[in-house]
């Protein structure tokens, strides 16, 4: 049972362009919505999260929308640069210590 | 901080041997997790800790699959026998506090190949 649906699977972009990935969740007790990022050969690592108390939140230029009727959240990246090219995850959790993660989308931008 | 430290980082090993995965999370932290990433799968739970107890496991696959934590920095997932479809990277990680941030920190994985 997949608790969280992440598209698109791989995305392409320029430079300067806004990657945007998208997950929806099934489970309205879940009350944290965390992204990370992974480069090769690394371990995840938490980017930006937001809790469904605001519908959006920005760290840099980084950004999370989230719509808690429709229950889907987004990832947005400003002014998207080659070294964003990474794996993204969006994940949830609530109620509980477990951090349940989407299927990942592979981001590659280009000069 | 050294952050999450896991070893071996790469593995190779044939088919029916043991094998022990082996992670030492940050200190103070005080939940531990073990995940495995695959194309196919993505990243799966597989079993976490909290104050070095078992909380669920139910993401472990079968009876060949275990987990232990003896102590608070250190825990080992062994695979026995193992099998090739048992091919993947396996992740630890940690947090801090009884009630999940969200915030996990993760090591950089074991690589495991099962021949």
């Amino acid at each position: 049972q997949q608790q969280v649906k992440q598209s698109p699977q791989s995305l392409i972009v320029q430079k300067g362009g806004i990657p945007i990935i998208n997950c929806a969740y099934e489970n309205t007790a879940f009350d944290y919505f965390p992204w990370y990022q992974q480069f090769p050969g690394k371990g995840p690592a938490l980017l930006i999260a937001i809790r469904p108390d605001v519908s959006e939140k920005k760290e840099g230029r980084f950004t999370i929308s989230f719509n808690k009727s429709a229950k889907q959240f987004s990832l947005h990246i400003m002014d998207s640069q080659p070294g964003d090219s990474a794996t993204y995850f969006c994940a949830t959790t609530g109620g509980g210590n477990k951090l349940t993660f989407g299927t990942g989308t592979q981001l590659k931008v280009e000069l | 901080d050294a952050g999450v430290i896991q070893s071996p980082r790469h593995e190779v090993t044939e088919m029916g041997q043991e094998v022990t995965l082996r992670c030492k999370p940050i200190s103070g932290h005080n939940s531990l997790f073990w995940y495995r990433q695959t194309m196919m799968r993505g990243l799966e739970l597989l079993i976490y800790f909290n104050n070095n107890v078992p909380i669920d496991d139910s993401g472990m696959p079968e009876d060949r699959f275990s987990a232990k934590m003896p102590n608070a920095s250190f825990s080992t997932l062994k695979i026995q026998p193992s099998e090739p479809r048992d091919s993947a990277v396996y992740f630890c990680a940690s947090s801090s506090g009884g009630r999940i941030s969200g915030e996990l920190f993760f090591g950089e994985g074991s690589r495991l190949t099962v021949l």
